[in-house]
């Protein structure tokens, strides 16, 4: 179980920004909230992650709802390179570092 | 930007022969993990391993899979007797602290035939 809900796809256009968003209702206060993304025939790849406070990075934004029970992925300007599944994962904190448990994700289409 | 490498990309064999698949993770990780993934389904978690010993494993995980790291580099998943049903993408992944995420390899396909 993901205990995460996400869209099954999302279409955007090239260089216009995307927000990916995520449903973790459930989620407790020492989880982190990881973003990873598949592109075809390839392994995840880490894309960011945060705990309460948005967080932004050379690859996305995430920004976090007050409550912590919901999530968005900002894509700043996507390029055809960024069409891939996205998975927002749950992760609980502390100092061992456990598996990540993949849902389906959103499958990301970028239009030229 | 340091990588996990995965070797070899793709590896074919018979059904009930063993194969060994092979990981070198990011040099100063400390956790290390292997998951899989049939084709059009979900990335699967098998098995994290920390200090020279299994820390967590899956159902999926049974007495037909193994994980070694013989030489402080290399992270094999062995598959004793493969089973058709193990045709599916292999990746490693490692992490050394929380500070960025996991790095995934980019996967053996392994196809029993």
């Amino acid at each position: 179980d993901a205990k995460t809900t996400q869209p099954n796809s999302m279409e955007s256009n090239e260089e216009e920004p995307v927000h990916l968003p995520c449903n973790h209702s459930t989620i407790s206060g020492t989880d982190y909230i990881h973003w990873y993304r598949q592109l075809p025939s390839q392994g995840p790849e880490y894309v960011i992650h945060g705990l309460t406070s948005n967080v932004n990075n050379r690859m996305a934004s995430l920004a976090i709802a007050e409550d912590r029970k919901s999530s968005t992925l900002i894509l700043h300007r996507a390029t055809l390179r960024d069409a891939a599944v996205y998975y927002c994962i749950r992760l609980a904190g502390g100092t061992s570092y456990g598996k990540l448990t993949f849902g389906q994700g959103t499958i990301l289409t970028v239009h030229p | 930007e340091p990588e996990v490498t995965q070797t070899p990309s793709h590896q074919v064999t018979q059904m009930g022969q063993e194969v060994i698949l092979r990981c070198v993770p990011i040099s100063n990780h400390l956790y290390f993990y292997w998951y899989r993934q049939i084709l059009g389904q979900k990335v699967e978690f098998l098995v994290s391993f920390y200090n020279n010993e299994i820390s967590e494993k899956s159902e999926i995980f049974d007495d037909q899979f193994s994980v070694e790291r013989p030489d402080g580099s290399n992270f094999t998943l062995k598959i004793r007797s493969t089973k058709l049903e193990d045709s599916a993408m292999y990746f490693c992944a490692s992490i050394r602290t929380g500070i960025k995420g996991y790095t995934f390899g980019s996967g053996t396909r392994l196809t029993v035939v």
